[in-house]
């Protein structure tokens, strides 16, 4: 099994530009997550799914966007990236939402000039 | 606001020493911990969780200890070696939101760097 799979790894973008980082989980997984996580702090999360077709928002989702129109894939958007959302970006999903461990995607650096 | 904090934000130790990691929580609501490594470079990887009806679990080389009387988490290492130097990262899970429908967010604390000395 790949676990949870991000792409890309690494990422420059101009300031205004936009893109899309996907998540990829193997493990038929119900919840997924996007957290982003900054130097000094713990990570935060951005937006969560519990379902295909459902998303929901969490502690910092302003500028981003998300998607899950699979239940296998995770969608995480940026509509006009700011210097602000230079980060790391982490997906994890769950076999359910309580209680159970969330298991981690390797990363996406993402740094917005 | 209500957050997940450690006190301790690096720790070093010899090869072979135990290693202590604390947390403090201020949500009493919370229900369920996990503890984290991050490697460097990599995502968190799970290492070892408890919920809020036990004050002790052990796996293996690591335990962890809840006391709910003043919402405290640690995890102890026992035989540290280099292999365990990462940060860790305590998180827990609130359970059930103002809707009251539980989602499971997680919420981290801010991590501790574990250096382990050969």
């Amino acid at each position: 099994n790949a676990g949870v799979t991000q792409t890309p790894k690494f990422r420059v973008l101009k300031t205004g530009q936009s893109m899309t980082l996907l998540c990829a989980q193997d493990m038929n997984h119900e919840y997924m997550y996007w957290y982003r996580q900054d130097p000094g702090m713990g990570l935060r999360l951005i937006h969560y799914s519990v379902g295909e077709g459902t998303t929901a928002k969490g502690e910092v989702p302003d500028g981003y966007n998300v998607s899950r129109l699979k239940k296998q894939n995770f969608l995480l958007g940026l509509e006009s990236a700011a210097p602000s959302q230079t980060s790391v970006y982490f997906c994890a999903s769950s076999i359910q939402g309580l209680n159970t461990e969330a298991f981690f995607g390797q990363g996406t650096r993402l740094t917005v000039v | 606001g209500e957050s997940v904090g450690l006190h301790l934000p690096t720790l070093s130790v010899q090869e072979g020493d135990n290693s202590i990691i604390n947390c403090a929580y201020s949500n009493s609501a919370s229900d369920y911990f996990i503890w984290y490594k991050q490697e460097s470079g990599k995502g968190p990887q799970f290492i070892i969780d408890i919920r809020s009806n036990m004050d002790k679990r052990q796996g293996q080389r690591v335990t962890v200890l809840l006391n709910k009387t003043v919402k405290h988490l640690s995890l102890q290492i026992a035989a540290t070696q280099p292999g365990d130097s990462a940060v860790y990262f305590c998180a827990e899970n609130r359970g059930t939101n103002a809707g009251g429908t539980s989602y499971g967010k997680l919420t981290f604390g801010q991590g501790t760097i574990l250096t382990v000395h050969p």
